[in-house]
Formats: structure tokens, sequence, C-alpha cells
């Protein structure tokens, strides 16, 4: 079936500064979201994308879907102590009712 | 709005008892349902979804049981809890793959 795999697993990162975190299919994929879960929270729509190529940027955040559709990527500039969390991405197929969630970037900030 | 409801917030249950946790959504009609369990630190686990009442798709074999008895209910349930159960039980709502998933606030139940 179908998996989607993020790396790294976990992120430390020093407040202020940049990281990316990477979410790969093993089969193409018809639209990617991302979601954010603060600890102790609930996992939080953030964005999704849909064509090849596609970059979106959200503030501090930039959202990149691969040529083949297959891979995704989110950057983080400037690190805060506020995005503290972990990152979910999540991949549809057109034929399907479901997402397949990775299992998550889960970053932490040291001041 | 549309708006999800999940609970109990937290639920510590002895093993071999019974289970029933209710999802229920408001201002939306016949959505998408889905369960997922977390277990500490890792990733959300599809347990069931479903696309209409009385519709139950199962993700992973085990001893939890999923109903639609309403068009915005979801019950997720088992007839004996077992150690392995224990973990962060989430709801989540969507009216398609092309929307974003609003999810509950969960269920944190531990299994003694």
């Amino acid at each position: 079936g179908q998996q989607v795999m993020q790396i790294p697993q976990y992120q430390h990162v020093q407040e202020g500064e940049d990281f990316t975190t990477y979410c790969n299919s093993s089969t193409t994929l018809s639209n990617i979201q991302w979601y954010k879960q603060r600890p102790g929270g609930h996992p939080v729509f953030l964005i999704q994308l849909v064509k090849s190529g596609e970059v979106k940027k959200q503030k501090r955040l930039t959202f990149q879907f691969g040529e083949a559709k297959k891979n995704s990527s989110l950057h983080i500039t400037a690190t805060q102590t506020t995005d503290v969390g972990t990152y979910f991405c999540a991949g549809g197929r057109a034929a399907g009712n479901k997402l397949t969630f990775g299992g998550g970037t889960r970053v932490l900030v040291k001041p | 709005s549309q708006t999800i409801h999940q609970w109990p917030a937290t639920l510590v249950q002895p093993v071999g008892s019974p289970l029933s946790l209710e999802c229920t959504v408001e201002g939306t009609s016949n959505p998408n349902l889905y369960w997922y369990r977390q277990a500490a630190g890792r990733g959300l686990q599809l347990l069931f979804y479903s696309v209409g009442i009385g519709q139950i798709s199962s993700e992973v074999p085990q001893n939890l049981s999923a109903s639609r008895p309403q068009d915005r209910q979801f019950i997720l349930s088992s007839k004996k809890l077992l150690l392995s159960d224990s973990g962060f039980y989430l709801c989540a709502w969507g009216e398609d793959l092309w929307y974003g998933y609003t999810f509950g606030s969960g269920t944190r139940l531990t299994v003694v």
C-alpha cells in the first residue's frame, strides 16, 4: 500500500536558525497537506499543495511539492519557540477517500 | 461554522473493560469521518473511516470497532480493552481529500 515517510524524525534547532523537513511518498500523489501538532494538542491543518512544483508560503514557512508529485518539503526560516511541535505531511490519491500521514517530524527549539 | 466534539478528554480503563468514544460534528452534512490513534511521540495511525451512515472501512484489524449510527456521529468501541490499546485517539472530519481535515481535541486513553 501507499507509504509516506518523513525525515528527520526529530529536529533540534537553535532559535533563529533555518531547517527543512522532508516528506516522500512511495506513489504519485494527487495532493499533499501539512499539519502542525503542538505538544499536548491535536493536529491542525496548515496548507495544501496540488500542482507539480507548487510552492506556497505562510510567513516564515515555505512549502514545496515536487515535480513528480512524490515528495514535499517544509522549510522554516528564523525558527522561533512558537514553532515547537510535530509537523506531519499527508498525501492523497485521487481515487481514495483518505489521506496517508507521514510519521511526523518533531521539532524542538533551543533558545 | 463547522465544529467537532470529542469526549471524554482523558480516560483510564482496566484491561478487559469495554470502551466507547464518541465524536460528533456540527455545521456540515455527510462528512467523511476518521478515527486515528497516536502512540506517545509517534505518528497517526488510521483505524477507521466512514463516508456515510453505516459505512465503515477498517484499516487495521484489532479488537476495536467503529459505527456511524447518524450522519454526524462516529463511535469507536471495544468489548475488551488490551494494554496495547493505550494511546491518544483522535477523531477527524473532512469534506473530501481536497480539504484539510479538522481534528477533535482527542481522548487520552490509558489502559491499566
